[in-house]
C-alpha cells in the first residue's frame, strides 16, 4: 500500500518560476493538507481541504495555490517561487473531520525545495 | 490561539538511559495529543495520542506519555532508549472543534550516544 505519495523528492527552482508539488493518497482519506517545515520552527499549515471541492487555508497560505478535484490529489502550486519559499513541503491525509476521527495525520516522505 | 512549545531543541541521551521529552501547549478547550517522531530524511510517524481517558497512554516503540491538564503538559517518556530512537520529535495539539488541522511544535532532535 503506498499511502501518501508526494513528487518530487527534490526540486531547485529560480526566483519566479512556478511549479507544482504533487501529493496523492490511496486510503480514501477525505482530509488533505500540506504543511512546511522549517529548521526551529516545527510543521506550519499552508492549505488543507475537507473532501473534493472544498479548499481553506491555513496558517501560512501566501504565494500558494491549491484545488482538489478528486478525493486522491491535492497538488500544491507555487506562483512565483521566491527564496523565502524554501523549505521541505509534507503533505499529509486522514480521514474525515466530521467523523469519530483517530486524528492521526499520515505523511508523505516531503519534498525538498530550493529556491535560488 | 493553540499553541506548542518544546522547550529542549536539543537533547543528548546515552543508550539505555531513560528520556523524557517534554510538551507544554496552550489550547482552549479539551485538546488532542499527540507525538510524532521523523527520522533523518523522511515523513513523520504517529507515536503515539491522547484524546481522553487514561492520562498514560502508550505508544509504539516502548514510548509513553502522560497528559497534565493542571500543568498543560504531555511529556514523552521512554525507560531505556536505544540508538535507533535518534530523531527528531515532534508534540502536536488539535481538537475537536479545530478538527484534523494540528498545530506542532518546533521539534526536538535526540541525540542517543553509545
Amino acid at each position: 500500500n503506498a499511502g501518501v505519495t508526494q513528487t518530487p523528492k527534490f526540486q531547485v527552482l529560480k526566483t519566479g518560476q512556478s511549479m507544482t508539488l504533487q501529493c496523492a493518497q490511496d486510503m480514501n482519506h477525505e482530509y488533505m493538507s500540506w504543511y512546511r517545515q522549517d529548521p526551529g520552527m516545527g510543521l506550519r499549515l499552508i492549505h488543507y481541504s475537507v473532501g473534493a471541492g472544498i479548499t481553506d487555508q491555513g496558517e501560512v497560505p501566501n504565494g500558494y495555490n491549491v484545488s482538489r478535484s478528486t478525493t486522491e490529489d491535492f497538488p500544491l502550486r507555487l506562483l512565483s517561487a521566491a527564496p523565502s519559499q524554501t523549505s521541505v513541503y509534507f503533505c499529509a491525509s486522514s480521514y474525515s473531520l466530521w467523523e469519530t476521527n483517530t486524528g492521526e495525520l499520515f505523511f508523505g516522505e516531503g519534498s525538498r525545495l530550493t529556491v535560488l | 490561539a493553540q499553541s506548542v512549545t518544546q522547550p529542549d531543541i536539543h537533547i543528548t541521551v546515552s543508550e539505555g538511559a531513560s528520556l523524557e521529552l517534554r510538551c507544554n501547549y496552550s489550547y482552549g478547550a479539551t485538546p488532542y495529543l499527540f507525538w510524532y517522531v521523523q527520522s533523518p530524511g523522511q515523513g513523520l510517524q504517529l507515536l503515539l495520542k491522547y484524546f481522553s481517558g487514561d492520562t498514560l497512554v502508550q505508544g509504539i516503540k516502548g514510548f509513553e506519555a502522560e497528559f497534565k491538564r493542571s500543568q498543560s503538559s504531555f511529556n514523552l517518556r521512554k525507560p531505556s532508549v536505544h540508538w535507533s530512537d535518534a530523531a527528531e520529535y515532534f508534540c502536536a495539539v488539535g481538537g475537536n472543534g479545530y478538527g484534523n488541522k494540528l498545530v506542532f511544535g518546533a521539534g526536538t532532535i535526540l541525540r542517543v550516544k553509545s
